[in-house]
């Protein structure tokens, strides 16, 4: 049982364009969304993240916007930069209950941004 | 500080052996986790530790054993290594227990067991 899916394994931007990176969550109790860039070879990296009671975060090129009725959230990157290829995940916690504190992971996004 | 380090990079093992995978970090952070990463599943997590003495299972504990008898260091166990043990696995740590404390992840392990 899935409870955060990225239903797109693969997505490709032409460098300076808008990337736009979705995720799906089923648990009610998902009160915080994070994601996570990662580099081959390397552990995942923080980006960005966005509690549930905003509907919008924005730090730099990144923003994560958070639609709670329809259990959605995307990442926005504008501009799109070759060094933003990567994989991107989706994770969700909970503040309270059998999720605090603990990453429940998307499966994952391959973003290449071509030159 | 060195962050979050963890030994071997690679490993191959048959099936049936036993070995550890290291985890330290330098950070003084008290809760660590282990996450195993599978094509097509993204990262779940095995076991954590909210501080030293304090264990408890995630998604998927099985065939795994964790210990943390100090705040540095979380080592991961395998008992008895199983094909569907391949896999790359990654610790992890922050400050807290938290569910907004951003958690750093250490380089990864590559498991392969024949």
């Amino acid at each position: 049982d899935q409870q955060v899916k990225q239903n797109s394994p693969s997505l490709s931007v032409q460098e300076g364009r808008i990337s736009i990176l979705n995720c799906d969550y089923t648990n009610s109790m998902f009160d915080y969304f994070l994601w996570y860039k990662k580099y081959p070879a390397e552990g995942p990296t923080f980006l960005i993240s966005i509690s549930s009671i905003k509907d919008k975060n924005e730090d730099g090129r990144f923003t994560v916007f958070l639609n709670k009725s329809a259990k959605h959230l995307s990442l926005h990157i504008v501009p799109s930069q070759p060094g933003d290829s990567a994989v991107y995940f989706c994770a969700a916690s909970g503040t309270s209950g059998t999720s605090y504190g603990k990453l429940t992971f998307g499966q994952g996004t391959i973003l290449t941004v071509h030159p | 500080n060195a962050g979050v380090t963890q030994t071997p990079k690679f490993q191959v093992l048959k099936t049936g052996q036993s070995m550890t995978l290291q985890c330290a970090q330098d950070m003084n952070h008290e809760y660590m986790s282990w996450y195993r990463q599978d094509p097509g599943m993204g990262l779940r997590l095995i076991h954590y530790s909210v501080g030293a003495g304090i264990t408890d299972q995630g998604e998927v504990p099985n065939g795994y054993n964790v210990s943390r008898s100090t705040t540095e260091d979380f080592p991961l166990r395998l008992l008895s290594a199983a094909p569907s043990q391949t896999s790359v696995y990654f610790c992890a740590s922050s400050y807290m227990v938290s569910t907004t404390d951003t958690q750093y992840f250490g380089p990864g392990t590559r498991l392969t067991v024949l």
